[in-house]
């Protein structure tokens, strides 16, 4: 089973900062199958990147992803008040597994 | 546009079978090209992959839960479905339903339902 490993574990920020977040696999990843969701309190997760850089129907393009192999990234470029949330990676490879999360509050 | 709905008891004994079904709505189950997932998670945690079934029949499931774990369709209810067997607290969790034509992610997603397994 491939682990992912997300860090921070909580990333303090204010509007209008740039948020980077990591994602680290146990083992190489292909870049098709690495995704990135966000999930506000009470609510389901909401796809933003798959593919590693694809941004899903709907997402602002202040969302971005990148990285390959082991190591990736997702990045907020301008932090807006509904973006805070909990963000999670997931990969796909002969299992799915997700990562534990990284909580983007409001500093 | 694919809606999703789950449903079904939100209190489990231990040792018992976890029920839970997924309405679709907005396409047919049998004539997309999806694949119908589960996902759960605890209170306060992260998530986990339960496993999918692929609209032609395959199943693919999280090696963890394997033994415990049956999704089905119903394509006269346009249903999906999740059982889990011999349950225990650990259990314990909001399930959610999600689907997307691709393996590797999930677009459509449920509001999710709590399930509690306590006796």
């Amino acid at each position: 089973e491939i682990v992912l490993t997300q860090s921070p574990g909580t990333l303090s920020l204010s509007p209008g900062e740039r948020a980077t977040l990591s994602c680290r696999a146990s083992q190489s990843v292909s870049s098709s199958y690495l995704a990135w969701y966000q999930q506000k309190p009470g609510q389901a997760p909401r796809l933003l990147i798959y593919g590693a850089s694809s941004r899903a129907t709907g997402i602002p393009d202040r969302f971005s992803g990148s990285g390959s192999g082991t190591d990736f990234t997702l990045t907020i470029s301008r932090l807006e008040p509904e973006d805070f949330a909990v963000y999670y990676c997931q990969q796909y490879g002969n299992s799915l597994t997700f990562g534990g999360g990284t909580k983007v509050e409001i500093k | 546009q694919l809606q999703l709905q789950e449903s079904g008891p939100g209190l489990v004994k231990p040792s018992e079978t976890l029920s839970l079904t997924c309405t679709v709505s907005g396409d047919s189950i049998s004539s997309a090209s999806y694949y119908w997932g589960w996902i759960r998670q605890p209170p306060g945690k992260g998530l986990e992959w339960i496993g999918s079934i692929y609209y032609g029949g395959s199943t693919y499931y999280n090696p963890s839960l394997k033994s415990r774990v049956t999704i089905s369709v119903d394509t006269s209810k346009n249903q999906f479905s999740l059982k889990l067997g011999s349950v225990t607290a650990a259990d314990t969790a909001v399930y959610y339903c999600a689907s997307d034509s691709s393996i590797s992610w999930y677009f459509y997603w449920g509001q999710g339902t709590l399930v509690t397994v306590s006796s």
